[in-house]
């Protein structure tokens, strides 16, 4: 089955420097690259998505990228502020369409705390 | 608020009790799941259903009982529990479609402690 591997495990900047957090995975059919962030106590929530038909994907301050035939992807954070403190998930999933579910398989999350 | 209610947010039971948990979401979505997610480790995926139908049961010991009643609601019903299973236990739903794997909405999780 798939398999999800995060790195890395912490990961403490000074504001406005920017963050990378990169994932890899194991299943060559995976074609969905969610990325969650948790911040302490609360629900994870979506950040920001890639398919595999995309290289990179932008949104404001976050992007992501994503390596195909190395079966990786990575998240990037710009001009970090201390509100983007919080744990970060990748995940991988094929959604084999069909009205079939979403099995996401997530990796073991990113502690990022963001220094003022 | 996601859409997506869970209770209780907090319970604490013993080995020999048995006690369920409830989820429910505002959202009309087609899919939902139970995630359990312990300390230093991936959000693991326990069951999922689509459509009210079982499609997924990711090699959960039998004191774990899914069931759901409807596209809205997913309840877990717990006996005969190891301190082991002490966790936060995230409900969630999605929208899926023929095009492929749709965004997840979590609920706040209910935070579980065996003794």
């Amino acid at each position: 089955g798939e398999n999800v591997e995060q790195h890395p495990s912490t990961l403490s900047v000074q504001e406005g420097d920017s963050a990378v957090i990169k994932c890899t995975y194991s299943d060559s059919a995976s074609n969905y690259f969610p990325w969650y962030k948790q911040e302490l106590g609360k629900r994870p929530q979506l950040i920001i998505d890639i398919r595999s038909n995309v290289g990179e994907k932008k949104d404001q301050r976050i992007a992501v990228t994503l390596n195909k035939t190395a079966k990786h992807f990575s998240l990037h954070i710009t001009e970090t502020q201390p509100e983007d403190s919080a744990v970060y998930f990748c995940a991988a999933s094929k959604g084999f369409g069909g009205g079939a579910t979403n099995k996401l398989i997530f990796g073991t999350g990113t502690l990022l705390a963001v220094q003022p | 608020e996601t859409g997506v209610t869970q209770t209780p947010r907090h319970l604490v039971m013993g080995m020999t009790n048995k006690k369920s948990l409830k989820c429910e979401q505002h959202l009309g979505h087609n899919a939902m799941y139970w995630y359990k997610q312990s300390a230093k480790k991936p959000l693991e995926l326990m069951f999922v259903y689509s459509l009210e139908e079982r499609v997924e049961n990711n090699s959960v010991p039998s004191r774990f009982s899914p069931e759901c009643p409807n596209s809205s609601h997913l309840f877990l019903h717990l006996h005969t529990l190891q301190p082991e299973d002490s966790a936060l236990y995230l409900c969630a739903s999605s929208q899926d479609t023929p095009g492929g794997a749709e965004k997840l909405f979590f609920g706040s999780g209910t935070q579980l402690s065996v003794l």
